[in-house]
């Protein structure tokens, strides 16, 4: 079975700063995406960015980029230059495709993120 | 907005109660996925469905049921409700199924069970 962790339940960071969300994962499949989701108080669930396992390239968008490390089976979020809006509970979420597990979602236990001015 | 609609955005009824979800996918999408997210549970996965059949299944209670109709909305019903089905309940959409497409996220359906 596949497991996603997150061992910071929350964290803070001055608007400007930069700060490193982690997330490790558990699987023994061959085919699978990472994604970090951001979740506002509004409970709207919004794709951050999201990363193919067979590309050693790491995934950026805009401020954010990922730090994939297959091999350790880690995924981080690195936001940079934070800003009030990124106040939010970030969520790693892994999905296997080509398997019985394909489209299922699998998250972990989120990462309240809170950005100071 | 992610082009997914759920309705209704919150629902309040009793113990007993059997309620009814909707969600509309994205246009073009043909798969629809439902998550829960509770605070014990966190977010789970509980069914999917691509192009009216049934594709995937979570850990949906047997109390739990959900289709697709022709027209790609989804449904989730909801039966003899406890207190602890008390929570947030997600819809996603993909394009296909199968593949290593993103799911986008509905506003979510807020269900408290008194």
């Amino acid at each position: 079975a596949q497991t996603v962790t997150q061992s910071q339940p929350e964290m803070s960071v001055q608007e400007a700063e930069t700060v490193t969300l982690s997330c490790t994962y558990d699987t023994s499949e061959n085919n699978y995406y990472l994604f970090w989701y951001k979740q506002p108080p509004s409970r709207q669930m919004i794709l951050v960015i999201r990363q193919e396992a067979y590309k050693q390239q790491n995934a950026t968008e805009n401020r954010f980029s990922v730090n994939f490390q297959k091999a350790a089976k880690s995924f981080s979020l690195k936001i940079s230059d934070s800003q009030l809006g990124d106040t939010a509970m970030y969520f790693c979420a892994f999905m296997a495709f080509r398997s019985s597990n394909t489209g299922k979602l699998i998250f972990g236990q989120g990462t309240t993120l809170q950005v100071k001015p | 907005d992610s082009g997914v609609t759920q309705t209704p955005k919150h629902l309040i009824t009793a113990t007993g109660q059997r309620v009814t979800l909707r969600c509309s996918p994205r246009s073009g999408d043909l798969s629809v996925y439902w998550y829960q997210q509770s605070l014990d549970q966190g977010l789970q996965f509980l069914i999917q469905y691509y192009n009216g059949e049934e594709r995937a299944k979570g850990n949906i209670l047997e109390r739990f049921s959900a289709q697709q109709f022709p027209d790609l909305h989804s449904e989730l019903n909801l039966s003899s409700l406890e207190l602890g089905d008390s929570a947030l309940y997600f819809c996603a959409s993909s394009a296909t199924w199968g593949g290593p497409d993103t799911q986008y996220f509905g506003p979510g359906t807020r269900l408290t069970v008194l």
